[in-house]
């Protein structure tokens, strides 16, 4: 069974950072790109990073570019997401997912709330 | 950048009812090498999203075959063929096309008449 599991949301305070994991298993990690989506109270979909099958190439909307780093460790089927200078506006949950086989697999998400 | 428009954001639907949902793009989804990264997805209260549809009209395996997906180009739909009760919440369009950046539509809800 395929599984992702977020972990490492919660509460920080404004111009802080924090740490996202996704721990993958059921399907060769390594083989697919993947993604963090995010989606904020009430809201959308909205793409914030992917990273290529190596984690060489990575991509980032302009809303956190420079601010939020995507990497990954094939060895341990683990998706991380470096969030830095966070702002009210990253409040959200965030959920990995697969864009590498059109986005088929998604985890339960993890709140990530910015506020004083 | 890629803007991707759903029509309606919100459709209302008696148990049986057949709808289609648009999703038309600001660029041509058509890559050079031969496919369309355009996709739709499903959240259902509470959940996470589901893939439904793949690269405009291939069924994700699991997924009820009265959902279909057409179009080419800038213009794409999905199709419910009966609509049930499991099948409600938000429909999202996605894709993939541009350089993997990718961009989702605003989400259409299918609620209930």
């Amino acid at each position: 069974e395929v599984q992702l599991v977020e972990s490492g949301g919660g509460l920080v305070q404004p111009g802080r950072s924090l740490k996202l994991s996704c721990a993958a298993s059921g399907f060769t990690f390594s083989n697919y790109y993947m993604a963090w989506v995010r989606q904020a109270p009430k809201k959308g979909l909205e793409w914030v990073a992917t990273i290529s099958t190596s984690g060489s190439r990575t991509y980032y909307p302009d809303s956190v570019k420079g601010r939020f780093t995507i990497s990954r460790d094939n060895a341990k089927s683990s998706l991380y997401l470096q969030m830095n200078s966070l702002k009210s506006e990253d409040t959200a949950t965030y959920y990995c997912a697969s864009p590498g086989n059109w986005f088929a697999y998604w985890g339960q998400g993890t709140l990530v709330t910015v506020s004083s | 950048d890629v803007v991707l428009t759903q029509t309606p954001p919100t459709l209302s639907a008696t148990i049986g009812q057949s709808v289609s949902i648009s999703c038309r793009s600001s660029q041509s989804l058509l890559h050079s090498n031969g496919n369309t990264y355009l996709h739709w997805l499903l959240q259902r209260p509470g959940q996470s999203p589901q893939l439904l549809i793949y690269l405009v009209s291939r069924l994700e395996s699991g997924v009820p075959n009265r959902f279909s997906g057409s179009g080419s180009g800038t213009d794409f739909t999905l199709k419910i063929s009966g609509v049930e009760a499991e099948d409600l919440g938000v429909y999202y369009c996605v894709q993939g096309t541009h350089a993997l950046m990718y961009t989702f539509g605003a989400g259409t809800k299918l609620e209930l008449k």
